[in-house]
């Protein structure tokens, strides 16, 4: 099946500094979604995007759609403790029902 | 707060136990899910309706049956669980299907089963 391969796996960073994480897949997705999980809590959307090329920010946090259609990243700038948690990349392919393809997480740690 | 939101919070249960887990959302989706999360894993797909009609069960054993009595509720009907079953358990909803709907996830059903 489809899967997609999301990096770093895990990020130990200074509070202020910017973050990046990306994810890749073997093949084409038409919306690419960034959540960001918190321990006990379910997935909260931060960025949803619809378009290839397409570039979208939500406060300090931006990410892009891939002109191939086959990635996405994340951008976090000047980081502070509350960006901590489990970020996932998730796609959905053409014709998926609502299906979500996830990314296996990248566990952001910051230092104060 | 989500606008998902389910009940309970945390379940324990035995294995002869019949139990269900509860899901509510108040924003007009047609499409609600459940999704499966074990620990330090991304969460995983179980069904999908889609207009109060189940679209996609992912080979799901049938001691899990879902329920959709209206198109704000969506409740998971737990039989004879097994022990790896215990999981987070995510409800999410969607205005539809299609790509450009976003899912929205309520904070989950911590599910132990003993």
């Amino acid at each position: 099946g489809q899967q997609l391969n999301q990096s770093p796996q895990s990020m130990f960073i200074q509070e202020g500094e910017d973050v990046s994480m990306n994810c890749t897949s073997s093949s084409i997705f038409n919306t690419w979604l960034w959540y960001k999980q918190d321990p006990g809590e379910g997935p909260v959307l931060l960025i949803a995007l619809y378009k290839a090329g397409e570039l979208t920010s939500n406060g300090r946090l931006t990410a892009q759609f891939g002109i191939t259609r086959k990635d996405s990243f994340l951008n976090i700038s000047a980081s502070i403790p509350s960006d901590v948690g489990i970020y996932f990349c998730a796609g959905q392919p053409g014709g998926s029902q609502g299906n979500l393809i996830f990314g296996k997480g990248t566990k952001l740690s910051v230092k104060p | 707060d989500t606008e998902v939101t389910q009940t309970p919070k945390h379940l324990v249960m035995g294995m002869t136990n019949k139990k269900s887990l509860k899901c509510e959302q108040h924003m007009g989706h047609r499409a609600m899910y459940w999704y499966k999360q074990k620990a330090k894993k991304p969460p995983e797909l179980m069904f999908v309706y889609s207009y109060e009609k189940l679209s996609i069960n992912e080979s799901v054993p049938s001691r899990f049956s879902p329920e959709c009595p209206n198109s704000s509720l969506l409740n998971l009907h737990l039989h004879a669980l097994q022990p790896e079953d215990s999981a987070l358990y995510l409800c999410a909803s969607s205005q539809t299907t299609s790509n450009n709907s976003p899912l929205h996830f309520g904070n989950g059903t911590r599910l132990t089963v003993t």
